[in-house]
């Protein structure tokens, strides 16, 4: 069966640190991946797209990477803020469905 | 604009009795998606729409929950009878569609549904 699977325990990093989220994936064979935010009581919001052919994809504090190889995908954080406290959710298409992991709760303290 | 509105925020019932979400997507977007979030998990796809069509309904439990996409534009899912079990987030999200693929989706705050 497919699976997405990321960390299910909560990361806790120190403010100006570099947060690493990790994202596996079986039984995919994306073109595609997204990740997302998702802060209490709202719903998920995008964040970033990367494509099977591109290894990394940058935005402002935002990196991806993804390794089709190794059916990963991490997602970096640098110079991590509390404002970036949140859990944040990898997700793959399975045809035209969007499928979602778990998340993974990031604590960034000052 | 407007994004994905849904009502209402909060739902309490009791068991047994039906209970009724309701969804408008962004304009112009032809995919529409309904998912169920239990705490500390992620979205689970319950039902997707392409304009009025339903497709991808496996994970829908048919024997309680129903969902319409009238004219393609609004939708509304519904459980009766409910279950304890049923307590969770209801979200919606819409995104352009097929035509577009692996397009980002647009979510609305969703419903929280308690059950006692």
């Amino acid at each position: 069966s497919q699976k997405i699977e990321q960390n299910s325990e909560a990361l806790n990093i120190q403010e100006g640190k570099t947060a690493t989220l990790t994202c596996n994936y079986t039984n995919y064979s994306p073109a595609y991946l997204q990740w997302y935010r998702q802060d209490p009581g709202r719903g998920p919001v995008f964040l970033l797209l990367i494509r099977e052919n591109e290894k990394e994809k940058r935005k402002e504090r935002l990196k991806v990477t993804f390794d089709t190889t190794l059916k990963q995908s991490l997602f970096h954080i640098t110079a991590s803020q509390p404002a970036d406290s949140a859990t944040y959710l990898c997700a793959l298409y399975s045809g035209y469905a969007l499928n979602f992991g778990k998340g993974t709760s990031l604590l960034v303290t000052p | 604009e407007a994004g994905v509105v849904q009502s209402p925020r909060y739902k309490i019932i009791e068991k047994k009795q039906p209970v009724a979400f309701w969804c408008n997507p962004i304009s112009g977007h032809n995919t529409l998606y309904w998912y169920l979030q239990n705490l500390g998990q992620g979205p689970e796809l319950l039902i997707r729409y392409e304009n009025e069509e339903a497709v991808d309904d496996s994970q829908l439990p048919k024997d309680r929950f129903s969902a319409e996409r009238l004219k393609g534009v609004d939708s509304t899912l519904k459980i009766q009878p409910a279950e304890l079990g049923d307590s969770a987030v209801y979200l919606c999200a819409s995104s352009l569609g097929i035509g577009v693929p692996n397009t980002e989706a647009f979510f609305g705050q969703g419903t929280r549904l308690t059950v006692v």
